[in-house]
C-alpha cells in the first residue's frame, strides 16, 4: 500500500540554524500539506500547496520557511534559522483532492537545542 | 477564528464496550470531515471520513454527522485494548483542503 514516507524521523539542530525536512508524497496525490504538533498540543496547519505553488498558509509560516517540490517527487520544507520553538514533531499530507481524505508521513521529530 | 472543540478525556471504557467520541466544528461552511488515531508518538492515521449528515460504518466504526448541530461524532464498537489512544476530529476548511484539527480525545480500552 502506498504511503508519505518523510526523512529524517529526527533532526537536532542548534538554534540559528537552517534546517530541510523530506517527504515524498503518495504518487497520484496533488495536493501537500505540511503539518506540526508541538509536543502535547493539537496539530496545526502550516502551508499547502498545489499546482507547483502555495495554495494556503497559516500565520506561522512566516519568512522563515519555504516549501518546494523540485524534482515533482520530493516536497520540502526548509527553516532557514530554526528557534527552540520551532521543535514539534512535523508532518507531510497529501490527498489526491481538495477536502478528500488527506494521509500523513511518519513525522520528523525537529529539536532545536 | 475557525475552530474545532473535543473533551480532551480521557475517556475510560471496559473492553468490549462503545466507546463514543464527539466533535464540533464552529465553520458552517464545512464539508469535509474526518477522524483521525494517533498513538504516542506517532502520525495521524485516517479512521474514518464523511461528508453528507447521517451514519457511516466501517467495521466497528461509525462516524455520524450533523452539519444543522455542527457536530461530529465517532462510535468504535466492541471496544479493544487496542483502540487506547487519541482521536482526532479534523475539519477541512476552504478551498486547499487544509484540515482544522481539534485538541484529541484519549480512549482508555480497559481490559
Amino acid at each position: 500500500e502506498p504511503e508519505v514516507t518523510q526523512t529524517p524521523s529526527h533532526q537536532v539542530t542548534q538554534m540559528g540554524q537552517e534546517v530541510i525536512l523530506r517527504c515524498v508524497p503518495i504518487s497520484n496525490h496533488l495536493y501537500f500539506y505540511w503539518y506540526r504538533q508541538i509536543l502535547g498540543q493539537k496539530v496545526e496547519f502550516l502551508v499547502s500547496f498545489y499546482n507547483n505553488e502555495i495554495s494556503e498558509k497559516s500565520e506561522i509560516f512566516d519568512d522563515q520557511f519555504s516549501v518546494e517540490r523540485p524534482d515533482g517527487s520530493n516536497f520540502t520544507l526548509k527553516i532557514r534559522s530554526t528557534k527552540l520553538e520551532d521543535s514539534a514533531m512535523y508532518f507531510c499530507a497529501g490527498s489526491g483532492q481538495a477536502n478528500t481524505e488527506a494521509f500523513f508521513g511518519q513525522g520528523t521529530r525537529l529539536t532545536v537545542v | 477564528q475557525k475552530e474545532v472543540e473535543q473533551n480532551s478525556g480521557p475517556l475510560s471504557v471496559p473492553e468490549g464496550a462503545i466507546a463514543s467520541l464527539n466533535c464540533t466544528y464552529s465553520d458552517r461552511g464545512s464539508q469535509s470531515f474526518f477522524w483521525y488515531r494517533q498513538y504516542s508518538g506517532k502520525s495521524p492515521e485516517l479512521i474514518m471520513s464523511i461528508y453528507s449528515n447521517g451514519d457511516k460504518e466501517d467495521g466497528r466504526f461509525t462516524a455520524q454527522l450533523n452539519k444543522a448541530s455542527q457536530y461530529v461524532s465517532l462510535l468504535i464498537r466492541d471496544s479493544q485494548p487496542s483502540d487506547s489512544a487519541t482521536y482526532l476530529c479534523a475539519v477541512g476548511s476552504g478551498n486547499t483542503g487544509k484540515l482544522i484539527f481539534g485538541q484529541g480525545t484519549t480512549l482508555q480500552v480497559k481490559p
